[in-house]
């Protein structure tokens, strides 16, 4: 157990849609990072929170919005969703120092149909 | 801007070979060097990691990596393999700033043979 909590697991959704997906990151991380990874397009890096505080942007739609809450968990939302949004999403967290590994958390796998 | 490529995109061995899976990296700074595994169904797990001093790192499960300056590479290697390595192995790059983002591989399939 990594300590990183991604609600929920699994998410089967029709396009069009908005969905929130969530993490809450191990006690006492500041970042956050969200990836999403897909057959296609491998492991991307979408957007990276420090302490509620946007820190930099990847490979992110204008459809998706991330941001990050006093209590330090994270929210990814994603809309208008299309069929090649389905993905694997991952949360990341580490401690400020940058001097530690990302730990991952499970993951939600978004299936849009 | 960083970039990670892994040469291996699947590679099939029968247990007990030694492995040896590629990776370089472009950054023109200095770096921390990661190698993460993805066992199927679950989420990436750290095999190793460099952030400085001895070039040669030891992980779990009996990985180690080679950290070579000089060609900007972090194979990772293990003499041994066995069934339960099969999984998809991700080399990762930083910066050594801190509170930066993982740039990843596209991965190696490995596959092993009973």
């Amino acid at each position: 157990d990594s300590g990183v909590t991604q609600t929920p697991k699994h998410l089967i959704t029709a396009t069009g849609q908005r969905v929130t997906l969530r993490c809450s990151p191990r006690s006492g991380d500041l970042s956050v990072y969200w990836y999403q990874q897909s057959l296609d397009q491998g492991l991307q890096f979408l957007i990276h929170y420090y302490n509620g505080e946007e820190r930099a942007k990847g490979n992110i739609l204008e459809r998706f919005s991330a941001q990050q809450f006093p209590d330090l968990h994270s929210e990814l939302n994603l809309s208008s969703l299309e069929l090649g949004d389905s993905a694997l999403y991952f949360c990341a967290s580490s401690d400020w120092t940058g001097r530690t590994e990302a730990f991952f958390g499970q993951g939600t796998r978004l299936t849009v149909v | 801007a960083q970039s990670v490529s892994q040469h291996n995109h699947h590679v099939i061995l029968s247990e007990a070979a030694s492995l040896e899976l590629g990776c370089n990296y472009s950054y023109g700074g200095t770096v921390n060097l990661f190698w993460y595994v993805q066992y199927p169904g679950q989420h990436l797990q750290l095999l190793l990691k460099y952030f400085s001093g001895d070039p040669l790192v030891k992980g779990i499960k009996g990985f180690e990596a080679e950290f070579i300056k000089s060609k900007f590479s972090f194979n990772l290697r293990k003499p041994s393999v066995q069934w339960s390595d099969t999984a998809e192995y991700f080399c990762a790059v930083n910066s050594n700033f801190g509170n930066e983002k993982l740039t990843f591989g596209t991965g190696t399939r490995l596959t092993i043979i009973p």
